[in-house]
C-alpha cells in the first residue's frame, strides 16, 4: 500500500537558519512526489514537485526538496527561514500505475520559526 | 488559491440535516477532488472525478454524495448519514487526473455541526 510519513509533528528554527522538514515514502512503481504549504484556514498552496530527471527539485518562495530513491525521502529544504514561512506543511505521493489522481497526503508538519 | 472557488467559507449544520458545499474552477480542468481535513490526520480523499457525469468514491465516500453535470463544477452533500462531518473540506482540481498533474487546491469550506 502506498503511505507518505512526516516523521516530526513540528519543526522550530530560528530565522535566517536553514530549514528542513522530512518526509518519506513507499510506493509500488516510481513515485510523484508534492510539497504544499497551508497557512491557517486557508486551502493548500502547490509548492513543488518531482517527476522525474535532477534529483534536486526547486519551487516557490525559495524552498527546494531532493528526492532520494535509496532511502525513499523527499525532504523539503530551504537555505535561510523566515517568519513568513511559519505554517503547516504536508508532503504528498502518487504512485505509478495508476490513473485516478489519487495523492496520499502526510500528517502534516508544522514549521515554527522564530525570530 | 486562484481559478478555483469554494462556498460558503463557514457552514453550520444542525443534527439531521443535509447540506451542500460549493466547488468552482474556471481553470479549464478535468478533473475535479474532494478532500476533507481532519487536525493530525492530513487530507482524506472523498470523492474524485475525471470527467463531466463520471465519478468515483474515494477513501471515506460514506456520508458523502456529489456530481458532475458541468465541467466547472463539482459540489459535494454532506448528508445527514455523515456521523462526524464537523471537519475542514477542501476542493482541487488538476488538468488531467493521474500523472504528473498538480492538483491545485481552493480556499476550503469549515463546516460545523451544532
Amino acid at each position: 500500500a502506498q503511505s507518505v510519513a512526516q516523521p516530526e509533528d513540528q519543526v522550530n528554527v530560528a530565522e535566517g537558519n536553514p530549514l528542513t522538514v522530512k518526509c518519506t515514502y513507499s510506493v509500488s512503481g516510481n513515485p510523484y512526489l508534492f510539497w504544499y504549504v497551508q497557512y491557517p484556514n486557508r486551502g493548500l498552496q502547490f509548492l513543488l514537485k518531482y517527476i522525474t530527471g535532477d534529483n534536486l527539485v526547486k519551487g516557490s518562495y525559495g524552498f527546494e526538496a531532493e528526492f532520494n530513491k535509496s532511502q525513499t525521502s523527499f525532504h523539503l529544504k530551504k537555505p535561510s527561514a523566515l517568519v513568513s514561512d511559519s505554517a503547516l506543511y504536508f508532503c504528498a505521493v502518487r504512485d505509478t500505475p495508476g490513473n485516478t489522481g489519487k495523492l496520499i497526503f502526510g500528517q502534516g508538519t508544522t514549521l515554527q520559526v522564530k525570530p | 488559491d486562484g481559478g478555483i472557488t469554494q462556498s460558503p467559507k463557514y457552514l453550520f449544520r444542525k443534527e439531521g440535516q443535509n447540506v451542500t458545499l460549493s466547488c468552482e474552477q474556471n481553470l479549464n480542468h478535468d478533473a475535479m477532488y474532494w478532500y476533507r481535513q481532519d487536525p493530525g490526520q492530513g487530507l482524506r480523499l472523498i470523492y474524485y472525478s475525471q470527467i463531466v457525469n463520471d465519478f468515483q468514491k474515494g477513501d471515506i465516500a460514506e456520508g458523502y454524495s456529489v456530481s458532475r453535470e458541468k465541467k466547472e463544477s463539482f459540489p459535494l452533500t454532506v448528508t445527514s448519514a455523515q456521523k462526524n462531518p464537523t471537519a475542514f473540506y477542501l476542493c482541487a482540481s488538476s488538468i488531467l487526473a493521474g500523472g504528473r498533474d498538480t492538483q491545485y487546491f481552493g480556499p476550503g469550506t469549515r463546516l460545523t455541526v451544532l
